[in-house]
């Protein structure tokens, strides 16, 4: 079984700009969450999409946007990037909500300058 | 609510011990725990229900203590391979409508 898969792997972009990342989930699973991983602050949870619908929301800005198609695959988007958006954009996906074991794919690195 | 763990940093020799904590400041459903190796994805462990049961995967195994709020990670005998940063998620609720949060990990380092 092919694992979760996120593209692009990394990502270079001017603080203003906006940038979508992009997360295929393990056939099957319709679950899938985004987290933002920086150095000394562990896992920050994004949100989490269940069949197509946002389920929970991190304590995020609304410039932090996501959406979850009817193939399970799932994009997020951030606008008006700022220099502290810099991080590894982790998706995670599992065959039920997050109580269930996720597996996550590799990250997007995503560098703000 | 993000989970506190314990400690930060551990330096382990092969073949020794250690114990990770993750303690919430609310009621737990569930416990989750995972490791990232250097430049790689986080890994699944294991998942801890609310009811204090005690899980085993190899020599890696954990508590949950519903009453005292937190779980505890135990490494036996350990490899070189459990080198990485041990994250903790937790849920408070079983409805299903709160989200895993995440500690900010102990970094765990196997020396020879």
């Amino acid at each position: 079984k092919a694992g979760v898969t996120q593209t692009p792997r990394y990502l270079i972009k001017t603080r203003g700009q906006q940038v979508t990342l992009s997360c295929s989930p393990i056939s099957g699973h319709r679950s899938v969450s985004w987290y933002q991983q920086t150095p000394g602050q562990g896992l920050q949870f994004l949100f989490e999409y269940f069949s197509e619908t946002q389920r929970n929301k991190g304590n995020f800005p609304g410039r932090f946007s996501g959406r979850q198609f009817s193939n399970s695959r799932s994009e997020m988007n951030v606008s008006t990037l700022e220099l502290g958006d810099s991080a590894l954009y982790l998706c995670a996906s599992s065959s039920g909500p997050t109580s269930f074991e996720q597996y996550f794919g590799p990250g997007t690195r995503l560098t703000v300058t | 609510q993000q989970p506190v763990q314990s400690p930060q940093a551990v330096i382990l020799r092969e073949g020794e011990d250690a114990v990770i904590n993750c303690s919430s400041s609310k009621a737990l459903y569930s416990v989750h725990w995972y490791r990232q190796k250097h430049g790689e994805a986080p890994v699944f462990l294991m998942i801890l229900l609310k009811g204090g049961e005690q899980k085993g995967h190899d020599k890696i195994s954990a508590s949950f203590n519903e009453k005292k709020q937190q779980s505890s990670l135990y490494l036996t005998a350990s490899q070189l391979s459990y080198s990485g940063t041990y994250f903790c998620g937790t849920e408070n609720s079983a409805a299903g409508n709160t989200p895993l949060v995440f500690g900010k990990g102990t970094r765990l380092s196997v020396i020879a």
